[in-house]
């Protein structure tokens, strides 16, 4: 059971590219997040996915897509790279236990640099 | 928007020692919780607290919640130098999906 997965674990692009950062997990669990972690800035929801086919914007989210390919894979695209997205970002997600607001599972992060 | 704010952003203890942290939100809120970041690594749940609730134990964790005073305090019990990490606090409102997530807290713990 390897929980939640991210790849990669670090990527370097130039200004203007494109790169989708994959995550999957394996807990069966139907919700899954995508946040940004910045230096004195805690974490920033960037899109969440509350069930298979459905996605929603969260606090960031110019400049990224989603795309939630099924149950167990959600994917985060930046379609043309700028520096101010470089940053920390973790996949996420939560069981039905309990409903929504309860204990997200993270994965271990993509380190992401823009140049 | 940020929910939660720790308090004190940075604290460095003895081993043996207790820690206290606190965290301070600005809405009604369904739950808080506490998750710890070691360096470089994800976020780990620690501990989930409701609103209807006043105190919670797990281990050597104790958070209390004071929803008159909208505040949370952690108290780590008997540090370890394991217990070096960062800790944030997330609110949780009722009828979202979301969790907000106060910037953190970095505990140093010294062997």
């Amino acid at each position: 059971n390897a929980g939640v997965t991210q790849t990669p674990k670090f990527q370097v692009l130039k200004t203007g590219q494109s790169m989708t950062l994959q995550c999957a997990q394996d807990m069966n669990h139907n919700s899954m997040y995508w946040y940004r972690q910045d230096p004195g800035m805690g974490l920033r929801l960037i899109y969440y996915s509350a069930s298979e086919g459905t996605t929603d914007k969260g606090e960031v989210p110019n400049g990224y897509n989603v795309s939630r390919l099924n149950k167990r894979e959600f994917s985060l695209r930046l379609e043309s790279a700028a520096p101010s997205q470089t940053s920390v970002y973790f996949c996420a997600s939560r069981g039905l236990a309990g409903g929504p607001g309860e204990t997200q599972y993270f994965g271990p992060g993509t380190r992401l640099l823009v140049l | 928007s940020q929910q939660g704010e720790e308090d004190p952003q940075a604290l460095s203890i003895q081993e043996g020692e207790n820690a206290t942290m606190n965290c301070s939100y600005k809405t009604s809120i369904n739950n808080l919780q506490w998750y710890r970041q070691n360096s470089g690594r994800g976020l780990v749940h620690l501990i989930l607290i409701r609103s209807n609730e006043r105190e919670k134990h797990s281990g050597r964790l104790r958070v209390t919640l004071d929803t008159s005073k909208k505040s949370s305090s952690l108290l780590i019990t008997a540090s370890r130098a394991a217990d070096t990490a960062s800790y944030f606090c997330a609110t949780h409102q009722g009828g979202s999906e979301k969790l907000v997530f106060g910037k953190g807290m970095k505990l140093t713990v010294n062997p």
